[in-house]
């Protein structure tokens, strides 16, 4: 299996609404990603857990929370989100990336695009 | 302020031409590279990478060049073909920070039968 697997593919939700997304990889990679696309924009990383801890947080907002519950899951929780949020959500996963890497590439998801109504 | 650049939003090509798509970077500390491919409704797929201590890096069709005292990279796709038509990110990371990525806002190819 050499898939990232995202779900869902859409989600639409109300500002006042809790929805989560997932992502789930079997490539027994231990780094996993949220990326944060907008239209005509590049990927902008969100977080990255290494070994299910969270490793960076690039100062995202509260309304998002990740959690891995294991070294195959990946969660998004969304509350209280604002229409700007809307994007496409990429979950990825690699190698648990260091100095002795040789192939730093990302496995990614085909996404979830999200509206916030 | 972008830390990579693809100033050319989109690129149109004759099947069995080259392509040639560009990228330029302001920081010197990064330290390796690499190009995605997206097609619509999926996620990016890593497509060839190249350290800062190479200035080429060839797979099959695919061609990577490195000019470091220009800060600027290209990849070159020979000969272009259908199929390759889809948005092309490149992405740079710097020495140390392995995780993290700066991405490109992408240039659209677009290859003609």
């Amino acid at each position: 299996d050499t898939e990232v697997t995202q779900t869902p593919k859409h989600l639409v939700m109300g500002m006042t609404n809790k929805k989560s997304l997932k992502c789930e990889q079997h490539m027994g990679h231990r780094a996993m990603y949220w990326y944060k696309q907008k239209a005509k924009k590049p990927p902008e990383l969100m977080f990255v857990y290494s070994y299910e801890k969270l490793s960076i947080n690039e100062s995202v907002p509260s309304r998002f929370s990740p959690e891995c519950p294991n070294s195959s899951l990946l969660n998004l929780h969304l509350h209280a989100l604002q229409p700007e949020d809307s994007a496409l959500y990429l979950c990825a996963s690699s190698q648990d990336l260091d100095r002795r890497s040789t192939n730093y590439g990302y496995t990614f998801g085909s996404g979830t695009r999200l509206t916030v109504v | 302020d972008q830390q990579v650049k693809q100033n050319s939003p989109s690129l149109s090509v004759q099947e069995g031409r080259i392509s040639i798509l560009n990228c330029d970077y302001t920081n010197s500390m990064f330290d390796y590279f690499l190009w995605y491919k997206k097609y619509p409704a999926e996620g990016p797929t890593f497509l060839i990478s190249i350290s800062s201590i190479k200035d080429k890096n060839e797979d099959g069709r695919f061609t990577v060049f490195l000019n470091k005292s220009a800060k600027h990279l290209s990849l070159h796709i020979v000969p272009s073909q259908p199929g390759d038509s889809a948005v092309y990110f490149c992405a740079a990371k710097f020495r140390y920070n392995f995780n993290k990525f700066y991405f490109g806002s992408g240039t659209k190819l677009n290859v003609k039968p």
